[in-house]
């Protein structure tokens, strides 16, 4: 079965602090990942995605995450953070089969 | 303009009333999707679907049925619905095609669908 861990349900940030959000998956063959951001009030928003290749994966909004197999983690970062990035965000792995798996979500609040 | 649209955006219903929430898409995707929000618990994934007259359950299908009839719509009915199914909802569709590029794999979601069940 596969399974999505998110370390941190909530982190409070300083504008231009750095950020780094846990991922953790577990799965026994070939997954696409993903992050994904909720604003206030919306719906989801695909910030970024790994599928192949480069484990650096660049988002939107200056965001970045890497994809470690051994370790399967797919942590997102971002140097330096703004009041505007305040949001829900998610991780999120889907198979080969279709079905999809998110995380708990954390919920990141950047004070100004 | 590509979107995925849910209707209603807002219910509020009794127990045992059946009721149906529709989603539609406009890009042609041949995946479509159902979550429920809830706090603390992330997106749950209800039912999926990979193409027409093909669905599969996902994590928490009990007390949910889904229909594939046309590659645009993918209704969610609640044929009985109780107050443990109230929640946020959200329908999402991709263009993932069976054994394409795994590139086209990124989900569309919805504006969701604030259900409660009194």
């Amino acid at each position: 079965a596969q399974s999505v861990s998110q370390h941190n349900h909530h982190v409070i940030l300083s504008e231009a602090a750095s950020l780094e959000l846990g991922c953790n998956y577990s799965y026994g063959g070939t997954v696409n990942l993903f992050w994904y951001v909720q604003y206030p009030g919306q719906h989801l928003q695909l910030l970024l995605k790994y599928f192949s290749g480069d484990p650096l994966v660049k988002g939107i909004k200056g965001f970045e995450a890497e994809f470690i197999k051994s370790k399967f983690s797919f942590n997102l970062r971002k140097p330096s953070v703004q009041w505007s990035d305040t949001a829900e965000y998610f991780c999120a792995v889907r198979g080969r089969a279709g079905k999809s798996t998110f995380g708990d979500g954390t919920t990141l609040t950047v004070k100004p | 303009e590509a979107q995925v649209t849910q209707n209603p955006r807002y219910l509020i219903t009794v127990t045992g009333k059946k009721l149906t929430v529709t989603c539609s898409q406009n890009m042609n995707h041949e995946y479509m999707s159902w979550y429920r929000q809830d706090p603390g618990l992330g997106l749950r994934q209800i039912y999926y679907s990979m193409n027409v007259e093909v669905t599969d359950k996902g994590d928490v299908p009990e007390g949910y049925k889904v229909s594939r009839k046309e590659k645009r719509n993918f209704p969610l009915i609640l044929e009985s619905p109780s107050p443990n199914q109230t929640s946020l909802y959200f329908c999402a569709s991709s263009l993932l095609a069976r054994g394409g590029s795994r590139s086209t794999d990124t989900q569309y979601f919805g504006p969701g669908t604030r259900l409660t069940v009194l």
